[in-house]
């Protein structure tokens, strides 16, 4: 199987702009989560969606936006960029069959900067 | 809520060395514990799991035990080599979600 893919790969934007981010999970995978990685604060979960839903947010403003489409695939929106969301930006994707021992997979990851 | 709490690296070892990273967890219940392994400017790659206390995930040579009773789920590798360098993660489920939270993750790096 393949396996999670996001793109761009890497991302350069000026304060102010907007950027959409794309994810593509494990085929079969039900589940999509989106994590911000920064040097500072380390792993951060930003939001889980599954069917179409957004399940769980994190403690993110609401400038990071996401959404769900039918097949799974999953787009996370930041509006009004600021210097502090220069980021490798993470999803991952899991089946959605249980909670507790439902195993997330990574992609890649996004390299945000913004200048 | 459910917390985890890993050492401080970096950990600097020579090849063939013995590894140990700790990882101390708070949680309701007894969800999964998860390492994930992250090289240099790739994503999280999923090294092992463990689903239940007693529970040994291994990978790779990479080995850790489910301890209830310590609340903790040490990384140990018996002997390490170069390609090993990478960072290492400890994570378990936010409480009641699929969402992780990880710990600070610890660089290991192994010289030859």
């Amino acid at each position: 199987k393949a396996g999670v893919t996001q793109t761009p790969r890497y991302l350069i934007k000026t304060r102010g702009q907007q950027v959409t981010l794309s994810c593509s999970p494990i085929s079969g995978h039900r589940s999509v989560s989106w994590y911000q990685q920064t040097p500072g604060q380390g792993l951060q979960f930003l939001f889980e969606y599954f069917s179409e839903t957004q399940r769980n947010k994190g403690n993110f403003p609401g400038r990071f936006s996401g959404r769900q489409f039918s097949n799974s695939r999953s787009e996370m929106n930041v509006s009004t960029l600021e210097l502090g969301d220069s980021a490798l930006y993470l999803c991952a994707s899991s089946s959605g069959d249980r909670t507790h021992t439902d195993t997330q997979y990574f992609g890649p990851g996004t390299r945000l900067t913004v200048l | 809520g459910n917390s985890v709490t890993q050492m401080e690296g970096p950990v600097t070892l020579s090849e063939e060395a013995f590894l140990t990273i700790n990882c101390t967890y708070t949680a309701t219940g007894y969800p999964s514990l998860f390492w994930y392994v992250q090289y240099p400017g790739e994503g999280l790659q999923l090294l092992l799991k463990a689903t239940k206390a007693d529970d040994k995930g291994s990978n790779k040579g990479f080995e850790a035990t489910y301890r209830k009773e310590t609340t903790s789920f040490h990384l140990e590798k018996g002997s390490v080599q170069v390609s090993d360098s990478a960072v290492y993660f400890c994570a378990l489920p936010l409480e009641g979600r699929r969402a992780l939270t990880f710990g600070s993750g610890t660089r290991l790096q192994v010289q030859p």
